[in-house]
């Protein structure tokens, strides 16, 4: 079955700057890779997804990229502000499955 | 509004207690999902349906059970609540492979 590694599990940053978030799947089979967030005491929303037919997508200040061939998989924000605060999940899809596999997640912490 | 609906949002039971979680999607969606979330965030796979009479266990081990007598509705349910089970619990719903999966608010258990 698919397993996705997530890094780092907690990231800090100041507000303004750049967080990238690095996932890792092993199933090459894979091609949707959405990702989450998960604010405090709520459920997770989808912000952004890619599939495995392009290799980056931007909306706004976040941006997903894919490479195939490493079988990884980013999530950059950029100019953060302290409302991005929150947990993130990636995760992986088999069109042949119909089960999300996420990674561990990763506590964003913004700093004003 | 289409939403996906979970019932109770918390509950506390005693221990040997039977108890069903309630988990309804005005979605149309075939594919319904539970998810357990442990305090360190990681989300567990538990059970899964791709449509009525369809049931299968997830990758995390369960002493659950769940049915889908109604495509709207995906019911779990635990025969005798232990402590071990405290945890918030996740259903999600979507439309098919490679397609946004859409989360209710949780059910967080306590079992004393």
């Amino acid at each position: 079955g698919e397993n996705v590694e997530q890094h780092p599990s907690t990231l800090s940053v100041q507000e303004g700057d750049s967080a990238v978030i690095k996932c890792t799947y092993s199933d090459s089979a894979s091609n949707y890779f959405p990702w989450y967030k998960q604010e405090l005491g709520k459920r997770p929303q989808l912000i952004i997804d890619i599939r495995s037919n392009v290799g980056e997508k931007k909306d706004q200040r976040i941006a997903v990229t894919l490479n195939k061939t490493a079988k990884h998989f980013s999530l950059h924000i950029t100019e953060t502000q302290p409302e991005d605060s929150a947990v993130y999940f990636c995760a992986a899809m088999n069109s042949g499955y119909s089960t999300l596999t996420f990674g561990k997640g990763t506590m964003l912490l913004v700093s004003p | 509004e289409a939403d996906i609906y979970q019932t109770p949002r918390y509950l506390v039971i005693g221990t040997g207690k039977k108890i069903t979680l309630e988990c309804s999607q005005t979605m149309g969606h075939d594919k319904m999902y539970w998810y357990q979330q442990d305090p360190g965030m990681e989300l567990h796979l538990i059970h899964y349906s791709y449509g009525v009479n369809s049931t299968e266990k997830g990758d995390l081990s369960s002493e659950s059970t769940v049915s889908r007598i109604r495509t709207e509705h995906f019911p779990l349910t635990l025969e005798s609540a232990r402590p071990s089970h405290t945890s918030q619990y996740l259903c999600a719903s979507n439309k098919g492979s490679g397609t946004e999966a859409f989360f209710g608010q949780g059910t967080r258990l306590t079992v004393v």
